[in-house]
């Protein structure tokens, strides 16, 4: 059954410092691993969309990074701001274009 | 910068009433969707649509759903007759071409059935 699982399902961290939020996959076929942000009663934003050949994108101050061997991707924060709390969300999708969406890990960034 | 636009932002209806929520897609786009999020819960593929028609829908796309894209601008959502379990967030998105075709979503409708 294609799945998405996301950890850890909730992350509370001080500004400034970095984090990571991990997503695994066994959705097959494959054909893009994307990350959300969204924000509380707001729809979600893309932050990156990575194909098969892709193992590291940037947006600013995110960087995401996939391992199609191990079906695995993380989204990693750098000197986090408190703009940054927010639902992030791993969708992969199938080569039929169906997005099959994680549950989001929900970050909390205290001043 | 091109944005999506949901209408009305928050609904509150009767069980049984029905309800229309529209939604502006950017022009160029034309791939089509509506989601919805429980509160608390992940978001839900309702319905895709394309050239008129609907793609693909998912279990939750029961009869009590229809899409439609009156005017070649809005697209809408209709809940029949609403049950309290509709009460959610609903979400259109819209994309300009599938594959690796970013999808951009609006502000949502969130409806309340009483």
């Amino acid at each position: 059954k294609n799945q998405v699982e996301q950890s850890p399902q909730s992350l509370i961290i001080l500004e400034g410092k970095n984090c990571t939020l991990q997503c695994n996959y066994t959705v097959s076929p494959f054909s893009n691993l994307r990350w959300y942000k969204q924000d509380t009663g707001r729809g979600p934003v893309s932050l990156t969309i990575m194909t098969f050949s892709e193992n590291t994108k940037s947006n600013g101050r995110y960087t995401a990074t996939l391992d199609a061997d191990t079906k695995q991707s993380s989204l990693h924060i750098t000197a986090s701001q408190l703009s940054d709390s927010a639902s992030y969300i791993c969708v992969v999708s199938e080569s039929n274009y169906q997005l099959i969406w994680g549950a989001g890990t929900k970050l909390i960034i205290k001043p | 910068e091109p944005e999506v636009t949901q209408t009305p932002s928050h609904q509150v209806t009767q069980m049984g009433q029905e309800v229309i929520l529209r939604c502006v897609p950017i022009s160029n786009h034309l791939y089509f969707y509506w989601y919805r999020q429980i509160l608390g819960q992940k978001v839900e593929f309702l319905v895709s649509f394309y050239n008129n028609e609907i793609s693909e829908k998912s279990e939750i796309f029961d009869d009590q759903f229809s899409v439609e894209r009156p005017d070649g601008s809005n697209f809408t959502l209709k809940i029949r007759s609403t049950k309290l379990e509709d009460s959610a967030m609903y979400f259109c998105a819209t994309r300009a071409y599938i594959g690796t075709g970013e999808l951009f979503f609006g502000e949502g409708s969130r409806l309340t059935v009483l």
